[in-house]
This record gives C-alpha cells, structure tokens and sequence, in this order.
C-alpha cells in the first residue's frame, strides 16, 4: 500500500542523546514536512521540504535538523535531545495541487 | 499573529446532527481543510474549501465564509466510529498551514 512510513513507531531516550526519526514515502510527492503535536496544541511545524535537495524551517525548527538527499526520504535529526522535545512527530507529504496532506502514523518520542 | 479557534470538546448523540465551527485569523488565505484524527492515529483528510459555499460529502459537510473567517463541519448520522477530534487548518498567504488545536468530538449511545 502506497504511503508515508515512519520509524521508530515509539522511542524513549535519555536527555543529550542524539536521535533520527526516519521517513520514506512512495507516492513521489515533492513536498515533505515534519510536525509536532502536542496535547491542547495544533500541530506545530517543525521543517519542510518543497523538493529534492531543499529544505526550510518551520515554527518550531531549533533543535531539530533535516535532510532531503532525494524525493522519498526527509530524517528528522535531534542533535541532543531535551525533555521538551517530548511529543508525537508526524512526517507529511503532500502532491502540491490541492496541498491535502498525507501523514505517516507517528513517532511517540519519550525524553527523558 | 494568526489563530484558529475551535471547541475544545463537543458531544453528541449517535443518530443526530453535529455541528464543529471554526474562525481564523491569518495573514492571506488559500484555502481551509477539515481532517479526522482518531485517537493515536494520524490525522487523515476530510474536505478542502477555497470558495464560500457548502461542499458536500456523504455524511460530511463543510462550510466556508471568507468574508467572515468562519468554517463549519457538520456531521449527520452520527455513528459510535465519528468519535475522533477534527482539525481545522488554514493555508496563509505563504502556502503555509496555520492548524487549530482540533476539536474531540464524543459521541454518545
């Protein structure tokens, strides 16, 4: 089934350690993103990407770090990891002509 | 700044008409969308409104007034499996998407 992958599904680490949430999809959107969702928030954007080999930062970009090497793949990179950055991270995509979103099934982040 | 503001929490009866309102406060506008999250899910789309009306969907409906910064999401038929929260977002005039904090939606027998 085609779609956005993401992994880890969930993870707990210790506070300084460095993390990679991983993203693939396969439906050849340009557009990718990383959100945040945090209890009695909107989603909070975190980086984008409108194409291969760009990137652009979003609301909430300090102390995260993204890559687009190609179309299928946008890592989100928690260079040290703090308790605040606890939440459930969705990877998106979109195909740019309606702009609907199609998002991975999260990653839980527990920082301890 | 730029806000979108809808309900905390709503709740209904299985069977009846529900209706979620939301009104936003953006720089520009290019459209509204209405998506469905259940409960440690990921949110998934439900409409997409760029001109005022009522655009309708099976059971779901969505309503837009630009001049008001108003939408509406009304749901019919209830039924046990639309408890989920709804979440209401605008794309500003950068093309980017402001979200609301979302809607939990319950749903009584």
């Amino acid at each position: 089934i085609a779609g956005i992958t993401q992994a880890p599904t969930s993870q707990i680490l210790a506070a300084g350690r460095r993390m990679t949430l991983r993203c693939t999809q396969d439906m050849r959107h340009n557009a990718m993103y990383w959100y945040r969702q945090d209890l009695g928030l909107g989603l909070r954007l975190i980086h984008y990407s409108n194409t291969a080999g760009t990137t652009g930062k979003g609301e909430v970009p300090d102390g995260y770090s993204v890559s687009r090497a190609n179309t299928d793949d946008f890592p989100l990179t928690l260079a040290s990891a703090v308790p605040s950055q606890t939440s459930v991270y969705f990877c998106a995509s979109s195909d740019g002509h309606t702009g609907e979103l199609f998002f991975g099934e999260g990653s839980r982040l527990t920082v301890l | 700044g730029q806000n979108i503001d809808q309900p905390t929490e709503m709740t209904a009866t299985e069977g009846a008409i529900v209706q979620i309102n939301c009104t936003y406060q953006t720089s520009g506008f290019n459209g509204l969308f209405w998506y469905q999250q259940h409960a440690g899910e990921a949110p998934t789309f439900l409409s997409y409104n760029v001109l005022d009306g009522l655009e309708e969907k099976g059971r779901f409906s969505s309503f837009l007034s630009r001049s008001k910064g108003y939408s509406y999401l009304l749901l019919k038929e209830l039924q046990m499996k639309d408890s989920a929260s709804y979440l209401c977002a605008v794309k500003d005039s950068n093309y980017q998407l402001i979200w609301g904090a979302g809607t939990k939606l319950i749903i009584k027998p």
